[in-house]
C-alpha cells in the first residue's frame, strides 16, 4: 500500500497563476483532509471531505477551492494564487470509525509564490 | 474548540525516557486525546490516542490525569529518530462521521547522542 500519496513534490509559481494539487488514498477511507504548514507553525485545516460528494470549508478556505473526484481522490485547487499561499500543503485521509479514527498523511507539497 | 497547551520545545539525552506534558483544561467528555509527531520534512503521524484510561502501544505510552485535564506522552528509550515536533491534539467530531484535528504549534524533542 503506498497510503496517501500527493502530486507534485515541489512547485513554484507566479502571482495569479493557478494549480492544481492532487491528493489520492488507497485505504478505503471515507474522509479526506487540506492542511497548511507555515514556517515554524502548526497545520491549519483548508478544506475537508467526510465522504465522496461532499466537503466543507476548514479553518482557512479562503483563495482554494476542493474537489472530491471519488473516493479515492481529493484535489485541492488555487485558483489565482497569491505570495500570502507560500507553504506546504499535506494531504490526509481517515477512515470511519468513532473511538479509533486517525488520520494518515501524505509527503507534502511545497509551494512558493512568488 | 477545546485547547492544548505544551512546552515549546524539550531535551532528551538518548536512551533515556521522555516524558512530554499536555494542559487541556477545557477538554470534553466526548473529546479523544491524540498525539501525533512530525519528523523534519515529513508529514505528522500518529503516534497514540486515548479517552480515559492509560494506554500503551510500540510507539509510547499515554497517561491520562484521571481529570482529563493534562496527559503525558512517554517514549521509554528515546533514539535519534524520535526527534520531531510533537503535537497534542483533542479531536472534535465534525459531524458525517468526520474528525478534526486542531494543530498547535507543538513541542520539539531535541534528542541528544
Amino acid at each position: 500500500n503506498a497510503g496517501v500519496t500527493q502530486t507534485p513534490k515541489f512547485q513554484v509559481l507566479k502571482t495569479g497563476q493557478s494549480m492544481t494539487l492532487q491528493c489520492a488514498q488507497d485505504m478505503n477511507h471515507n474522509s479526506m483532509y487540506w492542511y497548511r504548514q507555515d514556517p515554524g507553525m502548526g497545520l491549519r485545516l483548508i478544506y475537508y471531505s467526510a465522504s465522496e460528494g461532499t466537503t466543507d470549508k476548514g479553518e482557512v478556505p479562503n483563495g482554494y477551492n476542493v474537489s472530491r473526484l471519488n473516493k479515492r481522490e481529493f484535489s485541492l485547487r488555487l485558483e489565482s494564487a497569491a505570495p500570502s499561499q507560500t507553504s506546504v500543503y499535506f494531504c490526509a485521509s481517515s477512515g470511519r470509525g468513532v473511538s479509533t479514527d486517525t488520520q494518515y498523511f501524505g509527503p507534502g507539497t511545497r509551494l512558493t509564490v512568488l | 474548540d477545546a485547547k492544548t497547551t505544551q512546552p515549546n520545545s524539550m531535551e532528551s539525552n538518548e536512551e533515556e525516557p521522555v516524558h512530554l506534558p499536555c494542559n487541556h483544561s477545557t477538554i470534553s467528555g466526548t473529546d479523544y486525546i491524540h498525539w501525533y509527531r512530525q519528523l523534519p520534512s515529513q508529514g505528522p503521524e500518529y503516534v497514540i490516542h486515548g479517552l480515559t484510561s492509560n494506554v500503551n502501544n510500540r510507539m509510547a505510552s499515554l497517561a491520562i490525569a484521571e481529570d482529563r485535564k493534562s496527559s503525558t506522552l512517554i517514549l521509554h528509550r528515546a533514539t535519534l529518530r524520535d526527534a520531531a515536533v510533537y503535537y497534542c491534539i483533542l479531536r472534535s467530531y465534525s459531524g458525517a462521521g468526520s474528525y478534526q484535528l486542531t494543530f498547535g504549534k507543538g513541542t520539539k524533542l531535541s534528542v541528544i547522542p
